[in-house]
């Protein structure tokens, strides 16, 4: 079985810029979440889709974005890039319906570098 | 604010050794608890779940988990230099803003000598 395919793994850009990132799940997992991962900060939740929908939000400005689609996968936005946005961005894939016993799969990550 | 403890390392165990991480947490309420491998520039890997207290044993890997103590923890027995990487552990928050998410600690950075 095919993991969590993320594209495009390096991106490199500069202040005031766009992003757009994306993310396949795993076959069958519907839901897609989203990470930032620094050395400062670790990895922090930006946000998680569930069929189409988006079901949890961490504590991010609203440049940054995302969406789901019909095949559940998911693209994150980042407007007016900052040079604090250079991170490693994480989508995990999951497939259970509810949280209680819903196991996490990580794709490779996009590094992105704002200059 | 939810929060995930982790102590940063590094732990430095000898070949053949057991390792022991260790994590706490703050939400109370939480009921699912994971642990992750990371190597330097690769993304987590899931190496443990667990959900009820007391022990979970896969292969050389055993999580402890007790809710009382809000502590869970991670022990590798008969350590590998492959082992060593940074060890997240990450608990599902249960209520609030934070119900769902998964919220990670730090990390510990362990090394394994040959």
């Amino acid at each position: 079985k095919a993991g969590v395919t993320q594209t495009p793994r390096y991106l490199i850009k500069t202040r005031g810029q766009q992003v757009t990132l994306s993310c396949s799940p795993i076959s069958g997992h519907r839901s897609v979440s989203w990470y930032q991962q620094t050395p400062g900060q670790g990895l922090q939740f930006l946000f998680e889709y569930f069929s189409e929908t988006q079901r949890n939000k961490g504590n991010f400005p609203g440049r940054f974005s995302g969406r789901q689609f019909s095949n559940s996968r998911s693209e994150m936005n980042v407007s007016t890039l900052e040079l604090g946005d250079s991170a490693l961005y994480l989508c995990a894939s999951s497939k259970a319906l509810d949280y209680t016993e819903s196991e996490q799969f990580f794709g490779p990550g996009t590094r992105l570098t704002v200059l | 604010q939810k929060e995930v403890e982790q102590n940063s390392g590094p732990l430095s165990v000898p070949e053949g050794a057991i390792a022991s991480l260790n994590c706490t947490y703050s939400d109370r309420g939480s009921q699912s608890f994971f642990w992750y491998r990371q190597y330097s520039g690769k993304s987590p890997e899931l190496i443990m779940s667990i959900y009820s207290n007391g022990d979970k044993e896969d292969g050389r890997f055993t999580a402890q988990l007790n809710k009382a103590s809000q502590y869970v923890s991670l022990l590798i027995r008969d350590s590998q230099p492959s082992d060593s990487a940074t060890y997240l552990c990450a608990v599902r928050g249960a209520y609030g803003g934070s119900q769902g998410n998964l919220i990670f600690g730090k990390g510990t950075k362990l090394s394994v000598k040959p």
